[in-house]
């Protein structure tokens, strides 16, 4: 099973709202990502957490905050976004074998 | 410093005919090498992977790549496209040997299958 769910699938947010995306995998994987994707471009690195440690933090704003509750649930927190962040965010896991596993996304619009 | 370099934003075939996506890398030692792809408004789905194995690699869907490192590319070859294979795909590399590395994404090659 290589399988990543992320939910919700869509979410739309007033700028003064605070919103969670949830991502879970079931793999073993001890390594969990965030990324952001715009339109026509690849995914940008946000946050790594690794052993439910955050190891990586890609200069990301503070009304992104990441959460990493156990080994298989991976949240990302979200307040006071501009209509900038509307983009797909995207969640990934991995072992030490470096491939990362994706889930489809969530798709955020900001208005 | 790695970096990944996909050569052709956008290439079209004809449904049937032969897909060859190009991609080069650099990298100051023996890197990890992926191919991922993205269908619209989805996640991205692993293809193939190289690790020092094989040279040539084969994936999921009847894609397969070869590595060469004396020309520093990784191409992503396919016998027959099929219409199902029109998506986004990314030429990736590991830049880290430990969990938790950053993967270097090229910037993307727009696959359109024409019946």
């Amino acid at each position: 099973d290589t399988e990543v769910t992320q939910t919700p699938k869509h979410l739309v947010m007033g700028m003064t709202n605070k919103k969670s995306l949830k991502c879970e995998q079931h793999m073993g994987h001890r390594a969990m990502y965030w990324y952001k994707q715009k339109a026509k471009k690849p995914p940008e690195l946000m946050f790594v957490y690794s052993y439910e440690k955050l190891s990586i933090n890609e200069s990301v704003p503070s009304r992104f905050s990441p959460e990493c509750p156990n080994s298989s649930l991976l949240n990302l927190h979200l307040h006071a976004l501009q209509p900038e962040d509307s983009a797909l965010y995207l969640c990934a896991s991995s072992r030490l074998s470096y491939e990362q596993y994706f889930g489809p996304g969530t798709r955020l619009t900001v208005t | 410093a790695q970096s990944v370099t996909q050569l052709d934003s956008h290439v079209s075939v004809s449904e049937g005919t032969p897909v060859l996506l190009r991609c080069n890398y650099s990298s100051s030692y023996s890197p990890s090498l992926f191919w991922y792809v993205q269908h619209p408004n989805k996640g991205l789905q692993l293809l193939l992977k190289y690790t020092s194995a094989a040279t040539l690699v084969k994936g999921i869907n009847g894609f397969e790549a070869e590595f060469k490192k004396s020309e520093t590319s990784f191409h992503l070859t396919k016998p027959s496209a099929h219409m199902s294979d029109a998506a986004e795909y990314f030429c990736v590399v590991s830049d880290s040997i430990l969990q938790g590395g950053k993967l270097i994404f090229g910037q993307g090659t727009e696959l359109s299958v024409k019946p």
